[in-house]
């Protein structure tokens, strides 16, 4: 079974700091990771996509693949309080399907 | 251009009882996808649909089923809802072409409590 694991949390960072969220996925032969944002009572939202090896940056975010660890991480810069959400890493696993981790709540303090 | 639509937003059912949902797609995105997201489980896969087709199904039993049609709108249908069904239901949208491109975007998901 294809699986992504992370770290529940909560993961407290104060203001102004870096967010570090961490993922494995089990199946060597993924190709395409996603990270999603989800705020209570929301649906996620698509913040990053990566299929390289190596950083993709948009903005405040980064995003970092390393395939031969199977290890994917997102790095938030500055957080602000509005960063405070569950963050979910998701991975292709065929046509237009996802396979979740559960996700890491962030807590962002002013 | 509107996002990925989903209706009703919040359904109150008993058990026993069977309910449909519904997704429209984003415009001009052929493939819909399901899944259900619960505190203990996080988000699970249940089923994909490219043009009308059943594309990939989930582990989850035969009492969910879903349907696209022509205009690429899907359903899905849970039949005699249990107490565990109660979740948050989510559709996403997607071109649907493949490859490692290819984006999932979520609507606002229906809010489903069975009693």
């Amino acid at each position: 079974q294809k699986e992504v694991e992370q770290n529940s949390g909560p993961l407290s960072v104060p203001e102004g700091a870096i967010a570090s969220l961490n993922c494995t996925y089990s199946d060597r032969g993924s190709q395409s990771f996603f990270w999603y944002r989800q705020y209570s009572g929301k649906s996620p939202e698509l913040i990053m996509s990566i299929y390289s090896n190596g950083d993709k940056e948009d903005g405040r975010f980064t995003a970092q693949l390393n395939k031969a660890s199977q290890y994917v991480s997102l790095l938030i810069r500055d957080s602000q309080p509005s960063d405070s959400a569950t963050y979910l890493c998701a991975v292709n696993i065929g046509y237009s399907t996802l396979t979740f981790g559960k996700g890491t709540m962030l807590l962002v303090s002013p | 251009k509107a996002g990925v639509t989903q209706t009703p937003r919040y359904l109150i059912k008993t058990r026993g009882q069977q309910v449909t949902l519904s997704c429209s797609p984003i415009s001009g995105h052929r493939s819909v996808s399901w899944y259900q997201q619960t505190p203990g489980q996080g988000l699970q896969f249940l089923f994909e649909y490219f043009s009308e087709t059943q594309r990939n199904k989930g582990n989850f039993p035969g009492r969910f089923s879903g349907r696209q049609f022509s205009n690429s709108r899907s359903e899905m249908n849970v039949s005699t809802l249990e107490l565990g069904d109660s979740a948050l239901y989510l559709c996403a949208s997607s071109f649907g072409q493949g490859g490692i491109i290819e984006k999932l975007f979520f609507g606002s998901g229906t809010q489903l409590s069975v009693l």
